[in-house]
């Protein structure tokens, strides 16, 4: 079955340590993205990568970083500069060439509790 | 960033009432998407749209782009308890790399 993963599930870290969320896609997508849920809020982007060893900031970048190694695969990690990271984490791919890249399908998300 | 308007907050319905929710910005788009969340899950795409007056349905649910390209609508006909869920709208513009995202309209159906 293709889809997006999201692991873990669920994260608790303690506040000033760096963690990194990870997201792993097999619908030969190239575009992937991270987003972040807060509670009666709409997604807000934190990062997107359109292509292998690129990407660009979202919205609200600021502590946060990304790799883009490989087409499957986007980790996120949230630094301890993030101010308030306890948050849903949600990852997405969509297509870029042959078809609309701004159909975006979602993985199952993250839930990071910092304390 | 930019956030996309949607109406109502929340809804309570009784099970077999039909659904209208809407989604409205002051700017034109040329996609409107439509999710459904389920508590603790991603958001799961429903529907897309990518023509002005464009109508096109899933099953119980019918959404619309809005002929001024700026709002869209989704109906949901014969509710029933699994609708139950947070129902986003997202839009793409033209030269933005990007998807702007309502804040969500959130179903309660009462068996």
């Amino acid at each position: 079955d293709g889809g997006i993963t999201q692991s873990p599930k669920y994260l608790f870290r303690k506040e000033g340590q760096n963690v990194t969320l990870s997201c792993e896609q097999n619908l030969n997508h190239d575009a992937m993205y991270w987003y972040r849920q807060d509670p009666g809020q709409g997604l807000r982007l934190i990062y997107y990568s359109q292509i292998v060893n690129d990407f660009q900031k979202g919205d609200i970048a600021e502590g946060y970083s990304v790799s883009r190694e490989k087409k499957e695969s986007f980790p996120l990690t949230v630094t301890s500069a993030q101010k308030n990271p306890t948050a849903f984490y949600l990852c997405a791919s969509s297509q870029v060439e042959g078809g609309p890249w701004s159909e975006q399908y979602f993985g199952p998300g993250t839930r990071l509790t910092v304390t | 960033g930019q956030q996309l308007n949607q109406s109502p907050q929340s809804m309570f319905i009784q099970e077999g009432e039909d659904v209208s929710m809407n989604c409205t910005s002051s700017s034109i788009f040329n996609t409107w998407l439509w999710y459904k969340q389920e508590p603790g899950e991603g958001p799961v795409l429903l529907i897309a749209l990518y023509k002005a007056g464009e109508l096109t349905s899933n099953g119980r649910l019918t959404a619309q782009f809005g002929i001024t390209r700026k709002d869209s609508f989704l109906n949901i006909s014969a509710s029933i308890p699994s609708d139950v869920g947070i129902y986003f709208c997202a839009g793409h513009r033209t030269g933005f790399q990007k998807l702007v995202f309502g804040t969500g309209t959130r179903l309660l159906v009462s068996p």
